[in-house]
């Protein structure tokens, strides 16, 4: 059964730092990797997409690795600012045909 | 192009009733599913359809069933609703979902409080 675990559950950091937040997965058969964001009380917006023939992706200040054999993700925030304070989820693509998520890591980005 | 809409936002039922959620995906997509958000457990999958078939279900009784139409529009039905059942809803739909494992568009939510 696939297993997805997020480090640290949440993280605080000052404005302009640049911060790195943790996904890990069980299983490594998988399809793909997202990572989304959710602010509170909304719904999930999709950050990053990896195939798992990737190894990262890049979207802005926003950098996804995916290291498949060793069953880990990091999504890469630089230059952090108060407007990505949120929750990150990852979530993984399996043999499940299903997306199992993990519980998140609220960050909050202090001005 | 419009989003993923939920509908309706917020509902407040007590134990015993039964509850209805709908969810109009984007524009050309084809495949819709369900998620269940609580504090404790975080995210779940329900369940997901695709032309109006249910292609997978997740470990959910069988008080959770849901429904898809020719238009793809979604909707979800709770019977005898349990106090756990208190949670934010989630629909999410892709292009194709299953085997193509598509990008994953997220709606509001629909927050459900169980009385």
């Amino acid at each position: 059964k696939q297993e997805v675990t997020q480090i640290p559950a949440a993280l605080s950091v000052p404005e302009g730092e640049n911060l790195v937040l943790n996904c890990s997965f069980t299983d490594s058969a998988i399809y793909n990797l997202q990572w989304f964001r959710q602010d509170p009380g909304k719904g999930l917006t999709s950050l990053l997409l990896i195939q798992s023939s990737q190894r990262e992706q890049t979207s802005g200040r926003l950098n996804a690795s995916l290291d498949k054999s060793s069953g880990r993700s990091t999504l890469y925030i630089a230059a952090s600012q108060p407007g990505d304070s949120a929750t990150y989820l990852c979530a993984v693509w399996g043999g499940s045909e299903k997306l199992v998520f993990g519980k998140g890591t609220k960050l909050t980005v202090n001005p | 192009k419009a989003g993923v809409t939920q509908t309706p936002r917020y509902l407040i039922k007590t134990r015993g009733q039964q509850v209805t959620l709908s969810c109009s995906p984007i524009s050309g997509h084809r495949s819709v599913s369900w998620y269940q958000q609580t504090p404790g457990q975080g995210l779940q999958f329900l369940f997901e359809y695709f032309s109006e078939t249910q292609r997978n279900k997740g470990n959910f009784p069988g008080r959770f069933s849901g429904r898809q139409f020719s238009n793809s529009r979604s909707e979800m039905n709770v019977s005898t609703l349990e106090l756990g059942d208190s949670a934010l809803y989630l629909c999410a739909s892709s292009t194709s979902g299953g085997n193509a494992k598509n990008i994953q568009y997220f709606g509001a939510g629909t927050r459900l409080s169980v009385l």
